[in-house]
């Protein structure tokens, strides 16, 4: 069976340091992977995807930057935090293929705080 | 256009009676759709979800959902709530074409169940 593994699980970092996230998918192949945000009340907004290896689309414009250095591996990246940037973040992935009836799994999110 | 509304963004039940979560949708294609539940800082398990196959769709730890698309709602029910089914719930819309991975969430209805 598929897992999603996220981490860390909770981070507090100053404003101006960098940021990784890391997210790795075991059991599939080739997935369509997702950088989500959640804000509190609200849906999750998606951040970036990725289709294959070294392919990351981006859907806003921010502070933020996305990695996929291996197949099963997502990165979500910053080199200078803000104080915007903080909130629970969620990896999540999807078998390959753009069919609209494709599940989307989550990992456990990751809640950022920056001071 | 697509968009999800959830009618309650709270819905109290006592343990041991019917849970009923209300999602109508709005979608200019044949969209597929899917509820999702999140517990506190926790990220999202899909409960279950509707792909032009059955109207009737079931899921786990008891929830089912009917696709009526005369009426566009997509009604999340159970018929015996359990206190572990304490939890926030989504209403989602993936439709083909979008950006992969867009997906258009309701407010959510947080679920609180009364021993």
């Amino acid at each position: 069976s598929q897992t999603i593994h996220q981490w860390p699980a909770t981070l507090v970092q100053p404003v101006g340091s960098p940021l990784s996230l890391e997210c790795t998918v075991e059991g599939t192949s080739n997935p369509n992977l997702y950088w989500y945000r959640q804000a509190a009340g609200r849906g999750l907004q998606l951040l970036f995807y990725s289709v294959g290896i070294g392919q990351i689309s981006s859907e806003v414009p921010q502070n933020l930057s996305a990695s996929r250095p291996q197949d099963r591996q997502f990165i979500l990246s910053s080199k200078k935090l803000l104080l915007s940037d903080s909130g629970f973040y969620l990896c999540a992935w999807s078998p390959p293929g753009r069919s609209s009836g494709n599940t989307i799994y989550f990992g456990e999110g990751s809640w950022l705080t920056v001071v | 256009a697509q968009s999800v509304t959830q009618l309650d963004s709270h819905v109290s039940v006592s343990e041991g009676t019917p849970v009923l979560l209300r999602c109508n949708y709005s979608s200019s294609y044949s969209p597929s759709l899917f509820w999702y539940v999140q517990h506190p800082n926790k990220g999202l398990q899909l409960l279950l979800k509707y792909t032009s196959a059955a109207t009737l769709v079931k899921g786990i730890n008891g929830f089912e959902a009917e696709f009526k698309k005369s009426e566009t709602s997509f009604h999340l029910t159970k018929p015996s709530a359990h206190m572990s089914d304490a939890a926030e719930y989504f209403c989602v819309v993936s439709v083909g074409g979008s950006t992969l991975g867009r997906l258009y969430f309701g407010r959510g209805t947080q679920l609180t169940v009364w021993p």
